[in-house]
């Protein structure tokens, strides 16, 4: 079992729409959670970042974190054609060594 | 802010060569950077742990004398991949953490990738 499972989709969703990612973990040691956008042959951005249980909200992106149940969403609102990229979950523990998903590969279509 | 530099964004190498890839922090110190690399459709995996002034640390199965770390000053770490072969082909990432005191968030900023194809 990997330590970060995440769906690699493709998903494929209308312009407009909200697109909803997650992920699920097996070691409770981890405590900071991440959310990171690539587009094709680009590094990693950094997009939210929570630390233990709750919400985060930045403009029209908001991220859960649930650690009783060890499970992570990032909501997209009103998405656009722009916001077609792979979406990474990513989680360490106290030593900030990064834990990664599959990634989600994430299509807005026009 | 958190801006990461890599030099080169990609390399063609002849098979035994040796290739240098620079990790820069614009505008932050870094005492920690890490390096990753990422074959195709796949996530990153992360290979080693660049500390300032001390040994990297690896990760299990990834060897040390093949892929050389520096991290010589609190801006720049350096990968060498040594006796390059076809089965290192591959896109590494690097990324530096920005403690805080340095504004803003904890956590680690990528750099752009580098594409290494060696033939």
């Amino acid at each position: 079992q990997k330590e970060v499972e995440q769906d690699p989709g493709p998903l494929s969703v209308p312009e407009g729409a909200i697109v909803s990612l997650n992920c699920t973990y097996s070691n409770s040691a981890f405590q900071y959670f991440m959310w990171y956008r690539q587009y094709s042959r680009k590094g990693p951005e950094l997009l939210m970042y929570t630390y233990s249980s709750g919400n985060k909200e930045d403009g029209r992106f908001t991220a859960q974190v649930d650690k009783s149940s060890k499970y992570i969403s990032l909501f997209i609102r009103d998405s656009q054609p722009s916001d077609s990229a792979t979406y990474l979950c990513a989680m360490s523990a106290n030593d900030y060594k990064l834990s990664f998903g599959a990634g989600t590969t994430v299509t807005v279509r026009a | 802010g958190a801006v990461v530099s890599q030099h080169p964004s990609w390399v063609i190498c002849k098979s035994g060569t040796s290739v240098k890839i620079e990790c820069r922090s614009l505008d932050f110190q870094a005492t920690t950077m890490f390096w990753y690399r990422q074959f195709p459709k796949q996530s990153l995996m992360l290979m080693a742990t660049s500390n300032e002034g001390s040994k990297a640390t690896y990760e299990q199965g990834v060897e040390k004398d093949k892929f050389l770390i520096n991290h010589a000053s609190l801006t720049l770490s350096t990968l060498t991949v040594t006796s390059a072969h076809p089965e290192d082909s591959s896109f590494y990432i690097c990324s530096a953490r920005r403690e805080k005191g340095q504004g803003g968030t904890d956590t680690q900023y990528f750099g752009p990738g580098t594409r290494l194809t060696v033939l």
